[in-house]
């Protein structure tokens, strides 16, 4: 079984440019999630999809980031204009469907995308 | 928004038992505590899960306290390659769904 994918693995970009994240879920995983780690502080929660629905956004930090995911499959974070506090790694996971409301779901997660704003 | 609280860093002999702990004095009876780990250049690996009781899998102990206050995770022969970020995790009910909150994570470092 494939693990979760990202792409790119790294990005330089200057201030003011945009860029597109990719993460491709375990296949059969509805639930997606994106988090981040800026420098020096924890990973922190962005999102939260089940299937293409958004359940969770509240850890977006601001409307110059923009998740999608569109039929359900994979995912894209989206960052426009990219801004030097953006610099990071963008962590996606995924997990199979809550069974219910004390069921635990063990989330995978992929390699990251490095993102650095000069 | 952390509710856990981790040492920043910990030393382990080879083969001995690494025991790292974790401060989630804050967590709601219903939230579980996760333990992941990140090695360099990786995504946080999954290591093992509990709510209240003591939990064993292939890869480490997990002990939980009576008043889940704390929790310790065991890793009972550690090796080099277990050199890596801990991360002490709660899961919390959030908006209908579950987030993991991350704590800042303890580098272990194995020696020979």
């Amino acid at each position: 079984e494939a693990g979760v994918t990202q792409f790119p693995s790294h990005s330089v970009i200057e201030k003011g440019q945009t860029v597109t994240l990719r993460c491709d879920p375990i296949s059969g995983h509805d639930n997606l999630y994106w988090y981040r780690r800026v420098m020096g502080k924890e990973i922190k929660f962005l999102l939260h999809f089940v299937k293409e629905s958004k359940q969770d956004e509240s850890g977006m930090p601001n409307n110059r980031f923009l998740a999608e995911r569109t039929g359900g499959t994979y995912s894209t974070l989206k960052v426009q204009p990219a801004e030097l506090e953006d610099s990071g790694v963008y962590f996606c996971a995924s997990s199979r469907l809550h069974r219910g409301a004390g069921g635990t779901d063990t989330q995978y997660f992929g390699p990251g995308t490095r993102l650095t704003v000069l | 928004d952390a509710k856990t609280t981790q040492p920043t860093s910990m030393d382990c002999a080879e083969g001995r038992a690494a025991n790292l702990p974790c401060n989630h004095s804050t967590i709601s009876g219903n939230e579980y505590v996760y333990w992941y780990r990140q090695i360099h250049s990786q995504g946080p690996q999954y290591i093992i899960h509990g709510l209240k009781n003591n939990e064993t899998n292939e890869m480490a102990s997990l002990i939980i306290t009576e008043d889940r206050k704390s929790s310790t995770l065991i890793l009972p022969h550690a090796t080099l390659r277990d050199t890596a970020v801990y991360y002490c995790i709660v899961r919390v009910r959030h908006s209908g769904t579950y987030k993991y909150i991350f704590g800042t994570g303890t580098r272990l470092k194995v020696l020979a």
